[in-house]
């Protein structure tokens, strides 16, 4: 069953625009929320996490928006370039004991020029 | 530090056929995770690790076997391979006691069951 479920499954953005993937959770036990980044030919790369207890998490043009009540969160690119083509996937682990990841099924970004 | 390092990079199967994929990590690290990445399915857990010894089994367990040898090495075995198994397969490790220290990941293997 698909815990973590995100969309879009592709995505093209201009440069200099605003990249947005969204991921909704089912198991409100999950406590941690990570975006992991993966080049072609590369495995994943741990980008920016964020835990419920905040809103949001900034890390220079990358954002997490985290909203509790819906179960969903969000990465935010701002000022796409095209470097940041590459496959993001969302993930969650539990709170207690299983700290194993679930992924979500990534999402394709293209930043054309 | 190689961090991840997964052989062999790429492997052609015949159904039926047997191998073994090899992992090892220099990070000290106490849990090693293998996923498999399939398109429009993302990454699934097929078995993972959390500490020499132990063995666990994930999301999609059923054809494989992994062997955790020492803290530095986890293999995955397929012991039959099938078209299905067709995939790329990532090897991780991570530090206890949380997923919030963040997954190391290798850089895969390819592998292709004909």
């Amino acid at each position: 069953q698909q815990q973590v479920k995100q969309s879009p499954q592709s995505l093209i953005v201009q440069k200099g625009g605003i990249s947005i993937i969204n991921c909704a959770y089912e198991n409100t036990a999950f406590d941690y929320f990570p975006w992991y980044q993966q080049f072609p030919g590369k495995g994943p790369a741990l980008l920016i996490a964020i835990r419920p207890d905040v809103s949001e998490k900034k890390e220079g043009r990358f954002t997490i928006s985290f909203n509790k009540s819906a179960k969903q969160f969000s990465l935010h690119i701002m000022d796409s370039q095209p470097g940041d083509s590459a496959t993001y996937f969302c993930a969650a682990s539990l709170a207690v004991g299983n700290e194993k990841l679930t992924f979500g099924t990534g999402t394709r970004l293209t930043i054309i020029p | 530090n190689a961090g991840v390092t997964q052989t062999p990079k790429f492997q052609v199967l015949k159904t039926g056929q047997s191998m073994t994929l090899q992992c090892a990590q220099d990070m000290n690290h106490n849990s090693m995770y293998w996923y498999r990445q399939d398109p429009g399915m993302g990454l699934r857990l097929i078995y993972y690790s959390a500490s020499e010894g132990t063995t666990d089994k994930g999301e999609v367990p059923n054809g494989y076997n992994v062997s955790r040898l020492n803290k530095r090495e986890f293999s995955l075995r397929l012991e039959s391979a099938a078209p299905s198994q067709t995939s790329v397969y990532f090897c991780a490790s991570s530090s206890r006691p949380r997923a919030n220290y963040g997954y190391t990941f290798g850089s895969g293997t390819r592998l292709t069951v004909v």
